[in-house]
């Protein structure tokens, strides 16, 4: 089945840019989705189809994808975005449909 | 507003059954398909299973196939998972997630399912 592999960790400080990869074979050809997960809290979505944002993520938030690496990018990091980010795809050439990453602790210093 | 609460989760023995419910409001359920997905405690998120809006089309993860049930009843608003044969692997927090085309874009606050002799 399809692997999405992510950084165990990122640290940043505040106001600097973070950015958060996810890689897979030829991932640039799916559609990446990213969540948040704050410790305690359920999943937020917060960037969809590589680059959409839902209503009410800060534009700080955004997404690409390319090649062999989707990668969330988090600008002028606040504390606030000290969280687990999971990257996502739909996998429909497998039973498996959906694949999530390994996910990443964001940690602001 | 868009809301889904999941219950049923427990404490279990191995072998044992449990039926998770998840509890939608604030849109049209029967129009969207839904999904269960769960974690570990203190690891990530893994895929369980998904339904699609009328209940017509399933799927399963590996590690649940044939053990686990999926459906939905769309004149109560709700989504299940009927969980047989539990194993301690199992144990970890059951959410369910609203789908919008490949990913997800509401998610519950999660039902614990704890598998323990």
């Amino acid at each position: 089945s399809y692997v999405l592999t992510q950084p165990p960790s990122v640290s940043v400080a505040p106001g600097q840019t973070a950015r958060i990869t996810c890689g897979g074979n030829n991932i640039g050809s799916k559609s990446v989705h990213w969540y948040q997960q704050k410790p305690g809290q359920a999943p937020v979505l917060v960037v969809y189809d590589d680059s959409d944002r839902p209503s009410g993520i800060p534009e700080r938030f955004s997404g690409s994808n390319s090649g062999n690496t989707a990668t969330l990018t988090i600008s002028r990091v606040e504390a606030g975005d000290e969280a687990d980010y999971y990257c996502q795809v739909w996998d429909s050439s497998s039973d498996h449909l959906v694949v999530f990453g390994g996910g990443t602790k964001l940690t602001v210093l | 507003e868009v809301q889904l609460v999941e219950s049923g989760g427990g404490v279990v023995q191995p072998g044992g059954s449990l039926r998770l419910s998840c509890a939608a409001s604030g849109f049209t359920f029967d129009d969207y398909a839904m999904h269960w997905v769960r974690q570990a405690p203190g690891k990530g998120l893994e895929w369980v299973s998904l339904i699609s809006g009328d209940g017509g089309s399933t799927y399963y993860a590996d590690s649940v196939k044939g053990r686990f049930t999926i459906s939905r009843d769309n004149s109560k608003n709700s989504l299940y998972l009927q969980m047989n044969s539990l194993r301690t692997e199992d144990t970890a927090l059951y959410y369910c997630a609203k789908a919008r085309a490949t990913c997800m874009d509401v998610w519950g606050q999660g039902t614990t399912v704890t598998v323990s002799s």
